[in-house]
């Protein structure tokens, strides 16, 4: 089975621009999360989609939206960038109602300057 | 969900066992307790879940006491491979993973 693939690795944007990062979920699975971690601390639940609509939402701004196709695979957009933004984003895959079968991918390190 | 406290690191040497307890006392009866591991520059890793008692996997053991409001992770004979930061996580629910900051384990040689 495919793991999760996220996509681009590494990127710089320029603060009030807006980002798209993309995820691959793993196969079989049919939810897709994102999360954000900062440097030093633990990832922060952004949002979950599910049957390409959100599932559930963190204490995330409106400008952070995401997407889910009918593959399962996933964007994240946010716009008008902050310097704050800079972390790393993670997608993670599972199944709906499962409690740990979370498979993650290794991330997108997105910096703000 | 329940908030969970455990050590913000660790050191260890090649070779020896490394237990990592989390406190959650407002644990609820319904709560599963699970332990995530993260490598620098990857996502979180999912290690073992317990309810109560001993859950032991080809990876590691989770020790959980009758009461549960606590539970020890345990790493037997750690390597260098093995540095990473550990998360334990309390209350799943359907849609969300809730992080703490973690134990950043350290293994030396």
């Amino acid at each position: 089975e495919t793991g999760v693939t996220q996509s681009p690795t590494h990127l710089i944007k320029t603060r009030g621009q807006q980002v798209t990062l993309r995820c691959s979920s793993q196969s079989g699975h049919n939810t897709v999360s994102w999360y954000q971690q900062a440097l030093g601390q633990g990832p922060q639940f952004i949002f979950q989609y599910y049957r390409e609509e959100e599932n559930g939402r963190g204490n995330f701004p409106p400008r952070f939206s995401g997407l889910q196709f009918p593959n399962y695979s996933s964007e994240l957009n946010v716009n008008a960038l902050e310097l704050d933004d800079s972390a790393l984003y993670l997608c993670a895959s599972s199944l709906i109602g499962t409690s740990y079968g979370y498979t993650f991918g290794s991330g997108t390190r997105l910096t703000v300057v | 969900l329940a908030k969970t406290t455990q050590p913000i690191s660790m050191d260890s040497y090649e070779g020896q066992e490394v237990n990592i307890t989390c406190s959650h006392n407002n644990i609820a009866t319904n709560d599963y307790i699970t332990w995530y591991q993260q490598f620098p520059s990857q996502g979180p890793r999912f290690i073992i879940q317990g309810y109560k008692t001993k859950v032991t996997n080809e990876v590691a053991s989770l020790f959980i006491p009758a009461d549960r409001k606590s539970s020890t992770l345990s790493l037997p004979r750690v390597s260098l491979s093995d540095t990473a930061v550990y998360y334990c996580l309390v209350g799943i629910n359907d849609y969300k993973l809730s992080f703490g900051a973690g134990t950043t384990v350290t293994v030396r040689a």
